[in-house]
């Protein structure tokens, strides 16, 4: 298996362009996630599916994001207008959740967006 | 923000020595596990510990999980200087997601 597939691997964009990230999870897995990654604010959860569906999207910072998984081999992250303060590393996992416990999450590559 | 702490922040030792590093949570968890990044790329899985067990290994790792005091600790032992990563604790609160550390910087000497 491929693994976890992220594209673009880097994104420098301007202010107020729109910016779509992308993520190819691993074939079988029920489980996406988006993380965001700053040297402030560490690793945090942005939005998670199961099964294509969105579960908790409490972690979006803003209107300005919006992710979409329409089928179980794709999702995307899209912020629009970007902003300068967006700049960090995207990265999108996917995991196979087998009974109540949460199993281990395979983390892609990770795009790094610089917003100027 | 995040709900998990890990101490040292950095730690610097000399190939052959073990390294240990410790994480604080506040909330109930069903497990814990412990990630590897090595710079510039993504989280690799290391090890998961349940909230029923006490101590895991896995080669040289060895994880303690103390849910009493919501504290866990990964120690490498006889590190090598392809240990040189950022470790992450994540924990698992029941929703699926996890909540990650703020991470420990390895650096081994060679």
């Amino acid at each position: 298996d491929a693994g976890v597939i992220q594209s673009p691997r880097h994104e420098v964009t301007e202010m107020g362009q729109e910016v779509t990230l992308r993520c190819k999870p691993i074939s079988g897995h029920d489980y996406l996630f988006w993380y965001r990654q700053t040297m402030m604010r560490g690793l945090e959860l942005l939005i998670y599916f199961n099964n294509n569906v969105p579960i908790d999207d409490s972690g979006m910072p803003e209107d300005r994001f919006s992710a979409k998984m329409p089928n179980a081999s794709f999702s995307t992250l899209k912020i629009q207008p970007s902003e300068p303060r967006d700049s960090a590393v995207y990265f999108c996992a996917s995991s196979l959740a087998l009974g109540q416990y949460s199993y281990e999450q395979y983390f892609g590559p990770g795009t790094r967006l610089t917003v100027t | 923000s995040q709900q998990g702490e890990e101490d040292p922040q950095a730690l610097s030792i000399q190939e052959g020595e073990n390294a240990t590093m410790n994480c604080s949570y506040k909330t109930s968890i069903n497990n814990l596990q412990w990630y590897r990044q090595n710079s510039g790329r993504g989280l690799v899985h290391l090890i998961l510990i349940r909230s029923n067990e006490r101590e895991k290994h896995s080669g040289r790792l060895r994880v303690t999980l103390d849910t009493s005091k919501k504290s866990s600790s990964l120690l490498i032992t006889a590190s090598r200087a392809a240990d040189t990563a950022s470790y992450f604790c994540a924990f698992d609160t029941g929703r699926r997601a996890l909540t990650f550390g703020s991470g420990t910087r390895l650096q081994v000497q060679p």
